[in-house]
């Protein structure tokens, strides 16, 4: 089965540019996540969608945002680019987007899209 | 106060030997799922290993185990008979069962020596 595939694979824009990143799941899973991980760091939490509906955000400011699609991808937005936002950004896609009393649910990655802002 | 924390920037490892990547988390939830991801110069990450917190024993794949222990609060990685292409970097996640996100550590740097 195709694990979790993102495009493009690398990316560079100018500041204040606007990029738009996208995620396919693992067949069947409903869930995608977004995180943004700066080099030398673990990534960090931007966005959750499940069944197309946004169910978490990290703290990150409103020129990010996301939607799903009724096939389940999805696609992350970043308008007026900043030099600060150049990182590898990671889509992440597990089964269930619930939390419930146990969160078994392991999130897996796809290989990200590297965005360098010039 | 940091949810996961990872205090090893890096470590070596002679091939073969085994090598443990120490975390430790922050929670005030009883329900809370653990995580180790295996992160190579490609960039993807590879999830390795999961550990709930009612689980009374440790998890164990293969050539990875989770030495877990609760009332430390701390989620240890064994690799055991390391290889070269265990070289990576290495994340331990947290998910709280109130929660949505994956919290990660700043990762430990793993070298294998031949």
């Amino acid at each position: 089965d195709a694990g979790v595939t993102q495009s493009p694979t690398h990316l560079i824009k100018t500041r204040g540019q606007h990029v738009t990143l996208r995620c396919s799941p693992i067949s069947g899973h409903k869930s995608v996540s977004w995180y943004q991980q700066v080099l030398g760091q673990g990534p960090q939490f931007i966005f959750q969608y499940y069944e197309k509906e946004e169910r978490g955000r990290g703290n990150f400011p409103d020129r990010f945002s996301a939607r799903q699609f009724p096939n389940y991808s999805s696609e992350l937005n970043v308008n007026a680019l900043l030099l600060g936002d150049s990182a590898l950004y990671l889509c992440a896609s597990s089964s269930t987007g619930t939390s419930g009393r146990l969160s078994t649910d392991t999130q897996y990655f796809g290989p990200g899209t590297r965005l360098t802002v010039l | 106060a940091q949810k996961i924390t990872q205090t090893q920037p890096g470590m070596f490892v002679q091939e073969k030997e085994a090598v443990t990547l120490d975390c430790t988390y922050d929670t005030s939830d009883q329900s809370y799922g653990l995580f180790w991801y295996k992160q190579p110069s490609s960039g993807e990450m590879i999830f390795l290993i999961y550990q709930g917190s009612y689980d009374e024993q440790n998890a164990t794949e293969g050539r990875y185990s989770l030495n877990f222990q609760k009332a430390r609060k701390s989620a240890n990685l064994v690799i055991s008979a390391s290889q070269l292409g265990d070289s990576a970097m290495y994340f331990c996640a947290m998910r709280e069962g109130t929660g949505n996100q994956f919290y990660f550590g700043t990762g430990t740097s793993l070298t294998v020596i031949p």
